[in-house]
């Protein structure tokens, strides 16, 4: 089955504690991106990467890093998370333009920085 | 930059009944695509329709379908018999043809289904 999957689905932690959320797609996309998700603003992009050791700054890269050393991956770091980072996370993943630019999305993690 | 305004942040319907969604968005490019994606209780993010700019023909998918007004920059989602299934959050989202062809979010609209 084709998916993007994200762990940990729920995570609650403390100011300063470095955390990272995983994210993996089985479906051979190049490109992956991170979003955050906060009521009344939408989805707002995080960092993308087009490709194996090519990543940039979305919208709102502050506080975020991201790597992304083997295709199937994109970890989203925070390495000193503070209480502004609450937030749902989403990951998701794209394929070439012959598939119409439909992202898959993972199915969110919920962060809670207290 | 492109930006996208959902001005309804909530909508309410009766079941069996249509509802119309409202998306604007801005952007000065010629190509691009738009879509809505639904958000229910789950969290998922699901495609519900998309719409190629360059095509004149409004989409149509099931029960949903939309109205694109490319001079007014308007893109509207129109729910037919509605079901209690369709309650969640609706977002409306654009896309670049060119460059990273990141996705750009309005705020949502929380669509409420009344039996």
């Amino acid at each position: 089955e084709a998916q993007v999957t994200q762990n940990p689905r729920y995570l609650i932690t403390v100011t300063g504690k470095k955390l990272t959320v995983t994210c993996s797609q089985n479906m051979n996309h190049e490109y992956m991106s991170w979003y955050r998700q906060d009521p009344g603003l939408g989805l707002r992009q995080i960092y993308y990467s087009m490709n194996v050791e090519v990543t940039d700054k979305g919208d709102v890269p502050e506080g975020y890093k991201v790597s992304r050393k083997e295709k199937r991956n994109f970890p989203l770091i925070l390495e000193s998370p503070s209480p502004n980072q609450t937030s749902l996370y989403f990951c998701a993943s794209r394929g070439d333009r012959g598939e119409s630019y439909e992202q898959y999305f993972g199915p969110g993690t919920r962060l809670t920085v207290t | 930059a492109q930006t996208v305004t959902q001005s309804q942040p909530e909508m309410s319907v009766q079941e069996a009944e249509t509802v119309t969604l409202s998306c604007t968005y801005d952007t000065s490019e010629s190509d691009y695509y738009l879509f809505w994606y639904k958000q229910p209780p789950s969290r998922q993010m699901i495609l519900v329709i998309r719409q190629e700019a360059y095509k004149q023909q409004n989409a149509t998918e099931n029960r949903f379908s939309v109205n694109f007004q490319k001079a007014a920059k308007s893109f509207s989602l129109k729910i037919s018999d509605s079901q209690l299934g369709d309650a969640a959050m609706y977002f409306c989202a654009y896309s670049s043809f060119q460059g990273a062809q990141k996705l750009v979010f309005g705020q949502g609209t929380r669509l409420t289904i009344n039996p």
